[in-house]
């Protein structure tokens, strides 16, 4: 059974500070990765989907790269802000069935 | 505008009763997903639906019940036998099993 882990579980960072969430997965037989964003009692909002066939995807000051062998997926935030405070969660799809599994989340915090 | 709908935002339930949780798409996505999200945790699959008037067991699906008899809607039903309903629950979307998912706004439920 797939098991998705994002440690730290809390980061807190000062603006303007480039930073590095991190997913790791048991299975490497992944179909898909996905990063979202989810800002307190809200949903999910997608921010990055990685193919398992792809190594990276960026969006503006987001960048996402999947290690399947390694089982390892990084989200580095660019330069970030206090707008940038939220959840982040990873999840992994897998090829047999519609299951995601996802991670508990690092809950990120900027400072002005 | 398109996307995913969710009603109520907030619910609260007396023991012994049943609710139901709306949830409706307009993407024209075949698949539809339902999760729990409990604090500190990540989400958990409820239930899920590809095609109009089918769906699956995944894997907290003890006390919950679902009906998809048209593919914008797929309300979940929260009964009775759910002995610790209260959680943050959400609906997602796509355009078949394995590709990007797009979430609701969420419903959290309270019992009382």
């Amino acid at each position: 059974k797939q098991e998705v882990t994002q440690i730290p579980a809390a980061l807190s960072v000062p603006e303007g500070e480039n930073l590095v969430l991190n997913c790791s997965f048991t299975d490497s037989a992944i179909y898909n990765l996905q990063w979202f964003r989810q800002d307190p009692g809200k949903g999910l909002t997608s921010l990055l989907l990685i193919q398992s066939s792809q190594r990276e995807q960026t969006s503006g000051r987001l960048n996402a790269s999947l290690d399947k062998s390694s089982g390892r997926s990084t989200l580095y935030i660019a330069a970030s802000q206090p707008g940038d405070s939220a959840t982040y969660l990873c999840a992994v799809g897998a090829y047999n069935n519609n299951d995601m599994r996802f991670g508990a989340g690092t809950r990120l915090t900027v400072k002005p | 505008d398109g996307g995913i709908t969710q009603s109520p935002k907030y619910l609260f339930r007396k023991e012994g009763q049943n609710v139901t949780l709306s949830c409706e798409q307009n993407l024209n996505h075949d698949a539809m997903y339902w999760y729990r999200q409990d604090p500190g945790q990540g989400l958990r699959l409820i239930y899920y639906s590809q095609i109009v008037n089918d769906f699956q067991k995944g894997d907290i699906a003890e006390g919950y019940s679902v009906s998809r008899e048209k593919k914008e809607s797929f309300p979940l039903t929260v009964t009775s036998a759910q002995k610790n309903p209260t959680a943050f629950y959400l609906c997602a979307s796509s355009m078949e099993g394995y590709n990007e998912q797009f979430f609701g706004p969420g419903t959290r439920l309270t019992v009382l």
